[in-house]
């Protein structure tokens, strides 16, 4: 049973428009989500988290939005750059699981 | 050098080798990770370590060995794999606070083990 799911497994937006990726959870104990940016040949990059006392936290061009009773957080980039071009993880952990689960990823391309 | 290094990048064996992955942290993180990822799926963690220790063994199989000499290095020991163990094996490193629970890891580049 996967707990984190990324339903889109790619996503096209041109250059200068707003990128939104979204991560859904199915364990209500989760309180620490994560988004991770990974190029191809590299692993992945730490980009944003925010904690389960919070709805938003923005950094940059990346705003994280969690919405715990849907159980879902999105991903929004704006303005979405062409070196925005890679695929996103997100992920979820919380003090019953002590270890961070990951979703399957989503391919974000952004054409010029 | 920066970051977590992982060496070799490529690797090639057959069923019958035993070849080692190495991990190097140099953040001074106090835990240590193995994941693998298969196409098309998610990450999946293997082993931790943490304080040297290691807390958890996601029931991998046995042909998968890690040793965790110090904090700063990690190892997996390969041997008699399968085809279907071909894969992206990363590892990743954080500073527990007091654990390994929910502390944002850092990843190395990663080694693309193909079995043949």
């Amino acid at each position: 049973d996967q707990q984190v799911k990324q339903n889109s497994p790619s996503l096209s937006v041109q250059e200068g428009r707003i990128s939104i990726l979204n991560c859904d959870y199915t364990n209500s104990m989760f309180d620490y989500f994560l988004w991770y940016k990974k190029y191809p040949a590299e692993g992945p990059t730490f980009l944003i988290s925010i904690s389960s006392i919070k709805d938003k936290n923005e950094d940059g061009r990346f705003t994280v939005f969690l919405n715990k009773s849907a159980k879902h957080l999105s991903l929004h980039i704006v303005p979405s750059q062409p070196g925005d071009s890679a695929v996103y993880f997100c992920a979820a952990s919380g003090s019953n699981t002590g270890k961070l689960i990951f979703g399957q990823g989503t391919t974000l391309q952004v054409k010029p | 050098e920066t970051g977590v290094t992982q060496t070799p990048r490529h690797l090639v064996m057959g069923m019958t080798n035993k070849k080692s992955l190495k991990c190097e942290q140099h953040l001074g993180h106090n835990a240590m990770y193995w994941y693998k990822q298969s196409a098309k799926k998610p990450l999946e963690l293997m082993f931790v370590y943490s304080l040297e220790e290691r807390v958890e063994n996601n029931s991998v199989p046995s042909r998968f060995s890690p040793e965790c000499p110090n904090s700063s290095h990690l190892f997996l020991h390969l041997h008699t794999l399968q085809p279907e163990d071909s894969a992206l094996y990363l590892c990743a490193s954080s500073q527990a606070g007091s654990g390994y629970s929910t502390d944002t890891q850092y990843f190395g580049p990663g080694t693309r083990l193909t079995v043949l």
